[in-house]
């Protein structure tokens, strides 16, 4: 079992829907990043987290470290929102990732 | 300010021969990370550079090894190429003030090993 499972693995959704992205690990953790990686392989970091909630925009990631689960959500998505959005933790001195969940908003 | 720099962003190599890709962070960044990321296993951790001392490693061979420089440049080091080396390399630089930071991402090199 991997140590960072990531829900769905994909996801279509049509224009102006909420999305919901899961991320849950097994491990302990210090901190947890959402990444977003357009195709052609850049990524940008999205959130950074150790405990609660960040909004940026239509973005909004909550971790709740206890339950050792974190979730990404989109509001009002849009097509510039398609992606592989992907989870990484930090457990002492290491670095681990999910396997992403590729998003595809259609207009 | 210039973002994250590698080069070169392609690379082709045969079996048995090394290969050095470089990563130039953002000015006034003093921590580089390197991250090898394969169709198959996805984005793994390579290692983490901080004032010329390696902070962090990821569970990967010796023959990945890596280094920074004083001016926060860093280079990552291949030896002995196999095929499963062939990936998508990306460094990333942050400030390095401490604790958990953001993290910016190079475009990254493409290494085919044939």
């Amino acid at each position: 079992k991997n140590e960072v499972e990531q829900s769905p693995q994909n996801l279509t959704a049509q224009e102006g829907e909420f999305i919901t992205i899961n991320c849950s690990y097994s491990v302990g953790i210090s901190a947890l990043h959402w990444l977003q990686q357009h195709p052609g392989g850049g990524i940008v970091s999205l959130f950074m987290l150790s405990s609660g909630k960040k909004k940026h925009g239509r973005l909004i990631a909550t971790i709740n470290i206890q339950e050792k689960h974190s979730s990404l959500h989109i509001t009002a998505s849009h097509p510039r929102d398609s992606a592989v959005y992907i989870c990484a933790v930090y457990p002492v001195n290491d670095m681990r990732f999910g396997a992403g969940t590729r998003l595809t908003v259609k207009p | 300010k210039a973002g994250v720099t590698q080069t070169p962003r392609y690379l082709i190599k045969t079996r048995g021969q090394q290969v050095t890709l470089s990563c130039s962070p953002i000015s006034g960044h003093r921590s580089v990370s390197w991250y090898q990321q394969t169709p198959g296993q996805g984005l793994q951790f390579l290692f983490e550079y901080f004032s010329e001392t390696q902070r962090n490693k990821g569970n990967f061979p010796g023959r990945f090894s890596g280094r920074q420089f004083s001016n926060s440049r860093s280079e990552m080091n291949v030896s002995t190429l196999e095929l499963g080396d062939s990936a998508l390399y990306l460094c990333a630089s942050s400030p390095g003030t401490g604790g958990f930071e953001k993290l910016f991402f190079g475009s990254g090199t493409q290494l085919s090993v044939l």
